[in-house]
């Protein structure tokens, strides 16, 4: 069955990076992009951006531009999301999910379990 | 704060209908699609509805989106106590050009 598999809790002290991966099974990983979304303790959901698997090409929220960065391992079917100069409102789940738009029109239908990141000093 | 408006709460009894309001503008909800995610206490969120209105397999047709301007609605009808969830929408915005969501609706089975 389609499945994202993400890595487990993070604890970081605030300056530093985290890298969360995703990885894909069950479907064709190029045929598809990854997005990744984060929630804060009791917050709402925030996106952060989306990658094509297929090329690379990545769509950052304005916000996290210069801190994100979104990579793909096609030969593992695994995505990849880093996050440097972490602070204390970074701490989050982070949820990578299977995008099935593309540009402007991005809607998630298969979901990791979410990889929760606490930056605390 | 979001772009996207949302109710912090809606109630219902079993088997009523609902309705969750998103209002937004001509930078997001105006000129792109919205999306509908559910989310159960402790879990991911699950898409309930694409491209205003339109339902992946596997979602009961007792959930129903619409869009008309710069507002976008989900119907929940024959509510369920399982319906009871957080409830988000999204829409693309031109002018942040990023996803946005909305804050979020809290609904109640009473």
């Amino acid at each position: 069955q389609v499945q994202l598999v993400q890595s487990g809790v993070e604890v970081k002290k605030p300056g530093a990076s985290v890298k969360v991966s995703c990885k894909a099974s069950g479907y064709t990983f190029t045929s598809y992009g990854i997005t990744w979304v984060r929630q804060a303790p009791g917050q709402g959901l925030e996106w952060m951006g989306w990658i094509s698997a297929y090329n690379g090409n990545t769509n950052y929220a304005q916000k996290l531009q210069g801190r994100v960065t979104m990579t793909t391992d096609t030969s593992t079917s695994t995505a990849y999301m880093e996050l440097r100069s972490l602070r204390s409102d970074d701490t989050a789940v982070y949820y990578c999910a299977r995008d099935l738009g593309g540009t402007y029109d991005y809607y998630m239908d298969v979901w990791g379990k979410g990889t929760t990141v606490t930056v605390s000093s | 704060q979001s772009v996207l408006t949302q109710p912090p709460s809606a109630s219902g009894t079993p088997g009523q209908r609902v309705t969750i309001s998103c209002s937004g503008s001509s930078s997001n909800i105006g000129s792109n699609y919205v999306y509908w995610y559910q989310q159960l206490p402790g879990t991911a969120p699950k898409l309930l509805i694409y491209r205003n209105n339109q339902r992946p397999s596997g979602v009961p047709d007792r959930f129903s989106g619409s869009k008309s301007g710069t507002s976008a609605s989900l119907a929940i009808s024959g509510l369920r106590s399982e319906d009871e969830a957080d409830y988000y929408c999204a829409a693309w915005d031109d002018s942040l050009s990023g996803q946005e969501f909305g804050g979020g609706t809290k609904l109640t089975v009473l």
